[in-house]
């Protein structure tokens, strides 16, 4: 099945400095790549995602980029504000066992801290 | 719009008992989602219906944990003879649909479930 690593585990930066999360997925089949935000106590709140089919995405301060040959894909904060403190999870879709479904698989979170 | 919603949002029980926990998705979603969630962890993929029925059960832990969609909208997992090891968050997700598009999982606030 997929695995999904990411790292920083904890990312600690200066307000206005960018924060970059790296995942890395082992399924070459996955072909979408979402990004959650997870405040303390709240749900998973998707705030960028990325297909296969694409190299990169941005949305304001936030972009994605996808590399398909070395199966890796990250998440890219400029402008970081206190309000970004949060854990980040990036995911990868993965083909059940049937060879459908939409099941994600997800890294283990990123704790951003960002400091006034 | 409503999002998707889940209840109970906090559940205590012995071990050894009985509990379900009920999601609603959002409305027009055919897809559902179910994961679990540990203390530090990502979600962990559980259960897909695709409509009435479940695509993939391939994360059920084991034949204690069940779920239901019998009407195409509204799911119910049911754990039976709670464990302590079963006490995490239980998130539901639903997406528009289950195809390559318009497949985005958006998230409810979850069920802490503890077993005592």
């Amino acid at each position: 099945g997929e695995n999904v690593e990411q790292h920083p585990s904890t990312l600690s930066v200066q307000e206005g400095d960018s924060a970059v999360i790296k995942c890395t997925y082992s399924d070459s089949a996955s072909n979408y790549f979402p990004w959650y935000k997870q405040e303390l106590g709240k749900r998973p709140q998707l705030i960028i995602d990325i297909r296969s089919n694409v190299g990169e995405k941005k949305d304001q301060r936030i972009a994605v980029t996808l590399n398909k040959t070395a199966k890796h894909f990250s998440l890219h904060i400029t402008e970081t504000q206190p309000e970004d403190s949060a854990v980040y999870f990036c995911a990868a879709h993965s083909l059940g066992v049937t060879g459908g479904g939409n099941k994600l698989t997800f890294g283990t979170g990123t704790q951003l801290k960002v400091e006034l | 719009g409503a999002g998707v919603s889940q209840t109970p949002s906090n559940k205590v029980t012995e071990k050894g008992k009985y509990v379900e926990l009920r999601c609603d998705p959002i409305s027009g979603h055919t897809a559902l989602y179910w994961y679990r969630q540990s203390l530090g962890q990502g979600p962990e993929f559980l259960i897909y219906f695709q409509g009435t029925g479940a695509a993939d059960d391939s994360g059920l832990p084991n034949d204690r944990f069940f779920a239901v969609r019998p009407e195409g909208s509204v799911s119910t997992l049911k754990i039976q003879r709670t464990e302590r090891g079963d006490s995490a968050v239980y998130l539901c997700a639903s997406s528009l649909t289950a195809a390559s598009f318009n497949n985005e999982q958006f998230f409810g606030p979850g069920t802490r479930l503890t077993v005592l």
